[in-house]
């Protein structure tokens, strides 16, 4: 079993609606969770980052963790066909500077 | 600034021949990856280094060596391509570990017949 479990998609969904993008784990000692997103042929990029428990929101993105299920999330509102791209999670623990990532979801916003 | 950049941006290799990889970066990082990418696997971390002169070995290492001579740059070596080191690769760097952001390279397609 995979550290990080996150389904490939794609997802497709129409320009506008509310996407959720989501990946579990089986490390308790996960604390820093990332979202990365990457443009088809491009190097990954930093959307958002999460430490602990919680929400955080920029934008039209918020980044969801929930310790206690090992889930995080990222929710998308207003979608954009620009919003298309493969969604990467990352995290780490305190202890350990290594990324653990996952497979990542294609994600096709049809206008 | 130009950021993490990496050379060749594509490479056709035959089994058995050998290359380098490059990679640059000019904000001053002293934390360096390289990581493959293969369909449905996610990014893998090969080799990583701390510092200018440091390595060590990430997840799946074995077929690749590297070298960081220079705190800019970091170099990926495959000695005896083989077809299953056929991936994209891409460089990163960072400040610092853990939460700290990674900057990616555009990547290098790499094709072993």
């Amino acid at each position: 079993q995979k550290e990080v479990e996150q389904d490939p998609g794609p997802l497709s969904v129409p320009e506008g609606a509310i996407v959720s993008l989501n990946c579990t784990y089986s490390n308790s000692a996960f604390q820093y969770f990332m979202w990365y997103r990457q443009y088809s042929r491009k190097g990954p990029e930093l959307l958002m980052y999460t430490y602990s428990s919680g929400n955080k929101e920029d934008g039209r993105f918020t980044a969801q963790v929930d310790k206690s299920s090992k889930y995080i999330s990222l929710f998308i509102r207003d979608s954009q066909p620009s919003d298309s791209a493969t969604y990467l999670c990352a995290m780490s623990a305190l202890s350990n500077y290594q990324l653990i990532w996952g497979a990542g979801t294609k994600l096709i916003i049809k206008p | 600034n130009a950021g993490v950049t990496q050379t060749p941006k594509f490479r056709v290799l035959k089994t058995g021949q050998s290359m380098t990889l490059l990679c640059a970066q000019d904000m001053n990082h002293e934390y360096m990856y390289w990581y493959r990418q293969d369909p449905g696997m996610g990014l893998r971390l090969i080799h990583y280094s701390v510092g200018e002169g440091t390595t060590a070995k990430g997840e799946v290492p074995d077929g690749y060596n590297v070298s960081r001579l220079k705190k800019q740059n970091f170099l990926l070596g495959l000695e005896s391509a083989a077809p299953s080191q056929t991936s994209v690769y891409f460089c990163a760097s960072s400040f610092g570990t853990g939460p700290y952001e990674q900057y990616f390279g555009p990547g290098t397609r790499l094709t072993v017949t």
